[in-house]
Protein backbone atom coordinates (compact mmCIF):
# COMPACT_ATOMS: atom_id res chain seq x y z
CA UNK A 1 0.00 0.00 0.00
CA UNK A 2 1.38 3.33 -1.26
CA UNK A 3 1.87 6.11 1.87
CA UNK A 4 2.95 9.32 1.66
CA UNK A 5 3.85 11.50 4.65
CA UNK A 6 4.99 15.11 4.54
CA UNK A 7 6.30 17.24 7.06
CA UNK A 8 4.72 19.26 9.25
CA UNK A 9 3.19 22.45 9.86
CA UNK A 10 5.45 26.05 9.31
CA UNK A 11 5.28 29.63 10.04
CA UNK A 12 7.03 31.56 7.38
CA UNK A 13 7.94 35.50 7.41
CA UNK A 14 6.99 37.22 3.67
CA UNK A 15 9.75 36.96 1.66
CA UNK A 16 11.47 33.92 3.16
CA UNK A 17 11.34 30.52 1.34
CA UNK A 18 9.92 26.95 2.82
CA UNK A 19 10.95 23.42 2.41
CA UNK A 20 8.11 20.58 2.46
CA UNK A 21 9.57 17.28 1.91
CA UNK A 22 6.93 14.21 0.80
CA UNK A 23 8.14 10.58 1.89
CA UNK A 24 6.87 7.66 0.25
CA UNK A 25 6.70 4.52 1.41
CA UNK A 26 4.99 1.18 -0.07
CA UNK A 27 5.63 0.57 -4.00
CA UNK A 28 8.36 1.61 -6.53
CA UNK A 29 9.47 4.75 -6.19
CA UNK A 30 11.54 5.83 -9.06
CA UNK A 31 9.15 5.51 -11.97
CA UNK A 32 6.28 7.13 -10.79
CA UNK A 33 5.06 11.32 -10.55
CA UNK A 34 4.96 12.99 -7.56
CA UNK A 35 2.84 16.04 -7.98
CA UNK A 36 2.50 19.38 -5.66
CA UNK A 37 -1.05 20.96 -5.77
CA UNK A 38 -1.86 23.42 -2.65
CA UNK A 39 -5.10 24.97 -1.56
CA UNK A 40 -5.73 28.34 0.12
CA UNK A 41 -7.92 28.93 2.77
CA UNK A 42 -11.66 27.83 1.03
CA UNK A 43 -10.18 27.73 -2.14
CA UNK A 44 -9.45 25.34 -4.91
CA UNK A 45 -6.89 22.60 -5.67
CA UNK A 46 -4.19 24.88 -7.86
CA UNK A 47 -1.19 22.88 -9.64
CA UNK A 48 2.54 23.65 -8.59
CA UNK A 49 4.07 20.92 -10.34
CA UNK A 50 6.00 17.50 -10.29
CA UNK A 51 8.79 15.03 -10.94
CA UNK A 52 9.51 11.66 -11.82
CA UNK A 53 12.43 10.54 -9.83
CA UNK A 54 14.01 8.52 -12.56
CA UNK A 55 14.10 11.35 -14.95
CA UNK A 56 15.43 13.81 -12.55
CA UNK A 57 14.03 16.99 -14.02
CA UNK A 58 10.58 18.70 -12.24
CA UNK A 59 8.16 20.21 -14.28
CA UNK A 60 6.21 23.30 -13.27
CA UNK A 61 2.91 25.45 -13.78
CA UNK A 62 4.20 28.95 -15.25
CA UNK A 63 2.51 31.10 -12.67
CA UNK A 64 5.04 29.13 -10.40
CA UNK A 65 8.09 29.34 -12.17
CA UNK A 66 11.01 30.87 -10.66
CA UNK A 67 9.24 30.53 -7.36
CA UNK A 68 9.12 26.41 -7.16
CA UNK A 69 12.01 24.00 -7.05
CA UNK A 70 11.24 19.89 -6.65
CA UNK A 71 13.40 17.67 -5.98
CA UNK A 72 13.71 14.21 -5.12
CA UNK A 73 16.46 11.92 -3.45
CA UNK A 74 16.21 8.62 -4.59
CA UNK A 75 17.71 7.03 -1.08
CA UNK A 76 15.18 8.13 0.71
CA UNK A 77 12.18 8.07 -1.52
CA UNK A 78 11.57 11.58 -0.34
CA UNK A 79 10.31 14.69 -2.54
CA UNK A 80 11.06 17.99 -2.07
CA UNK A 81 8.82 21.24 -2.99
CA UNK A 82 10.71 24.37 -1.91
CA UNK A 83 8.73 28.12 -2.59
CA UNK A 84 10.72 31.18 -2.55
CA UNK A 85 9.72 34.62 -2.01
CA UNK A 86 6.59 33.98 0.11
CA UNK A 87 3.98 36.48 0.58
CA UNK A 88 0.41 35.87 2.42
CA UNK A 89 -0.82 34.57 -0.74
CA UNK A 90 0.53 31.52 -0.52
CA UNK A 91 -0.90 30.81 2.88
CA UNK A 92 -2.10 27.05 1.82
CA UNK A 93 -2.37 23.59 2.31
CA UNK A 94 0.28 21.70 0.09
CA UNK A 95 -0.48 18.39 -0.97
CA UNK A 96 1.98 15.75 -2.83
CA UNK A 97 0.43 13.11 -4.49
CA UNK A 98 1.33 10.32 -6.44
CA UNK A 99 0.30 9.06 -10.16
CA UNK A 100 -1.19 5.51 -10.47
CA UNK A 101 0.53 4.69 -13.73
CA UNK A 102 3.94 5.01 -13.80
CA UNK A 103 6.63 7.52 -16.41
CA UNK A 104 3.46 9.98 -16.91
CA UNK A 105 1.54 13.12 -15.10
CA UNK A 106 -2.01 12.04 -14.58
CA UNK A 107 -4.29 11.65 -12.20
CA UNK A 108 -3.25 11.28 -8.54
CA UNK A 109 -4.49 8.46 -6.58
CA UNK A 110 -2.42 8.69 -3.25
CA UNK A 111 -2.24 11.79 -1.20
CA UNK A 112 -0.07 13.08 1.34
CA UNK A 113 -2.05 14.46 4.97
CA UNK A 114 -1.03 18.00 3.84
CA UNK A 115 1.18 20.44 5.06
CA UNK A 116 -0.48 23.76 6.16
CA UNK A 117 2.12 26.61 4.86
CA UNK A 118 1.44 30.14 6.99
CA UNK A 119 2.87 33.10 5.77
CA UNK A 120 2.37 35.98 8.07
CA UNK A 121 4.34 39.05 9.56
CA UNK B 1 -3.82 26.21 -20.56
CA UNK B 2 -7.25 24.24 -20.41
CA UNK B 3 -9.58 25.96 -18.18
CA UNK B 4 -12.07 23.87 -16.51
CA UNK B 5 -15.43 25.19 -15.50
CA UNK B 6 -17.83 23.20 -12.92
CA UNK B 7 -21.16 23.83 -12.63
CA UNK B 8 -23.51 24.19 -10.55
CA UNK B 9 -21.24 25.83 -8.19
CA UNK B 10 -23.58 24.72 -5.14
CA UNK B 11 -25.88 21.90 -5.50
CA UNK B 12 -28.66 21.28 -2.91
CA UNK B 13 -30.38 17.92 -2.80
CA UNK B 14 -31.53 15.37 0.06
CA UNK B 15 -30.56 11.73 0.72
CA UNK B 16 -31.94 9.71 -2.08
CA UNK B 17 -31.81 12.08 -5.08
CA UNK B 18 -29.80 12.17 -7.93
CA UNK B 19 -26.70 14.24 -8.67
CA UNK B 20 -25.58 15.67 -11.70
CA UNK B 21 -22.09 17.58 -11.81
CA UNK B 22 -20.61 19.10 -14.60
CA UNK B 23 -17.38 19.98 -15.79
CA UNK B 24 -16.65 21.91 -19.17
CA UNK B 25 -13.43 22.48 -20.91
CA UNK B 26 -11.87 25.04 -22.72
CA UNK B 27 -10.54 22.89 -25.00
CA UNK B 28 -10.44 19.17 -26.41
CA UNK B 29 -9.53 17.07 -23.67
CA UNK B 30 -7.86 14.07 -25.39
CA UNK B 31 -8.22 10.40 -24.85
CA UNK B 32 -10.64 11.45 -21.76
CA UNK B 33 -7.74 12.43 -19.45
CA UNK B 34 -10.10 13.65 -17.13
CA UNK B 35 -10.62 12.52 -13.35
CA UNK B 36 -12.42 13.60 -10.93
CA UNK B 37 -12.42 13.93 -7.19
CA UNK B 38 -14.35 14.01 -3.66
CA UNK B 39 -12.90 16.05 -0.87
CA UNK B 40 -14.55 16.41 2.37
CA UNK B 41 -13.43 19.21 5.17
CA UNK B 42 -9.89 18.73 6.50
CA UNK B 43 -9.31 15.75 4.15
CA UNK B 44 -7.38 15.49 0.86
CA UNK B 45 -9.13 14.94 -2.03
CA UNK B 46 -9.94 10.85 -2.96
CA UNK B 47 -9.95 9.88 -6.59
CA UNK B 48 -13.58 9.12 -7.48
CA UNK B 49 -12.98 8.93 -11.49
CA UNK B 50 -10.23 8.41 -14.17
CA UNK B 51 -10.53 8.69 -17.73
CA UNK B 52 -13.72 10.46 -17.70
CA UNK B 53 -15.30 7.25 -16.94
CA UNK B 54 -13.62 4.55 -14.74
CA UNK B 55 -13.87 4.26 -11.38
CA UNK B 56 -11.15 4.27 -8.79
CA UNK B 57 -10.35 1.04 -6.34
CA UNK B 58 -13.03 1.01 -3.88
CA UNK B 59 -15.19 3.58 -5.16
CA UNK B 60 -19.20 2.27 -5.09
CA UNK B 61 -21.12 2.08 -8.03
CA UNK B 62 -23.45 4.96 -7.14
CA UNK B 63 -21.03 7.60 -8.61
CA UNK B 64 -20.26 7.09 -12.69
CA UNK B 65 -18.60 9.33 -15.08
CA UNK B 66 -19.34 10.00 -18.32
CA UNK B 67 -18.55 12.60 -21.25
CA UNK B 68 -15.67 13.52 -23.88
CA UNK B 69 -13.90 16.70 -25.69
CA UNK B 70 -15.28 19.24 -24.04
CA UNK B 71 -18.41 18.13 -21.68
CA UNK B 72 -17.66 15.80 -18.91
CA UNK B 73 -20.26 14.53 -16.45
CA UNK B 74 -20.26 13.18 -12.61
CA UNK B 75 -23.32 11.39 -11.41
CA UNK B 76 -24.42 10.12 -8.01
CA UNK B 77 -26.99 7.97 -8.56
CA UNK B 78 -28.69 7.61 -5.09
CA UNK B 79 -26.82 10.07 -2.60
CA UNK B 80 -25.83 8.87 0.51
CA UNK B 81 -25.29 11.16 3.56
CA UNK B 82 -21.51 10.17 2.98
CA UNK B 83 -21.28 12.21 -0.39
CA UNK B 84 -22.33 15.47 0.48
CA UNK B 85 -18.83 17.37 -0.17
CA UNK B 86 -16.78 19.04 -2.52
CA UNK B 87 -16.13 17.81 -5.91
CA UNK B 88 -13.12 18.64 -8.55
CA UNK B 89 -12.64 17.77 -11.86
CA UNK B 90 -9.14 17.64 -13.20
CA UNK B 91 -7.61 17.27 -16.28
CA UNK B 92 -4.45 15.68 -17.42
CA UNK B 93 -4.22 15.99 -21.23
CA UNK B 94 -1.42 18.69 -21.22
CA UNK B 95 0.75 20.57 -19.24
CA UNK B 96 -0.26 22.11 -16.65
CA UNK B 97 -2.79 20.00 -15.19
CA UNK B 98 -5.60 21.98 -13.74
CA UNK B 99 -8.39 21.52 -11.76
CA UNK B 100 -12.24 22.97 -12.43
CA UNK B 101 -13.01 25.34 -9.48
CA UNK B 102 -15.50 22.80 -7.47
CA UNK B 103 -19.45 22.14 -6.75
CA UNK B 104 -20.39 22.04 -3.05
CA UNK B 105 -22.76 19.49 -2.86
CA UNK B 106 -24.88 20.15 0.55
CA UNK B 107 -27.82 18.51 2.21
CA UNK B 108 -31.14 20.35 1.11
Amino acid sequence: QVQLVQSGAEVKKPGSSVKVSCKASGGTFSTYAITWVRQAPGQGLVWLGGIIPIFGTATYAQKFQGRVTITADESTSTVYMDLSSLTPEDTAVYYCARDQSDYTYGYMTYWGQGTLVTVSS
Amino acid sequence: EIVLTQSPGTLSLSPGERATLSCRASQRVSSTYLAWYQQKPGQAPRLLIHGASSRATGIPDRFSGSGSATDFTLTISKLEPEDFAVYYCQHYDSSPITFGQGTRLEIK
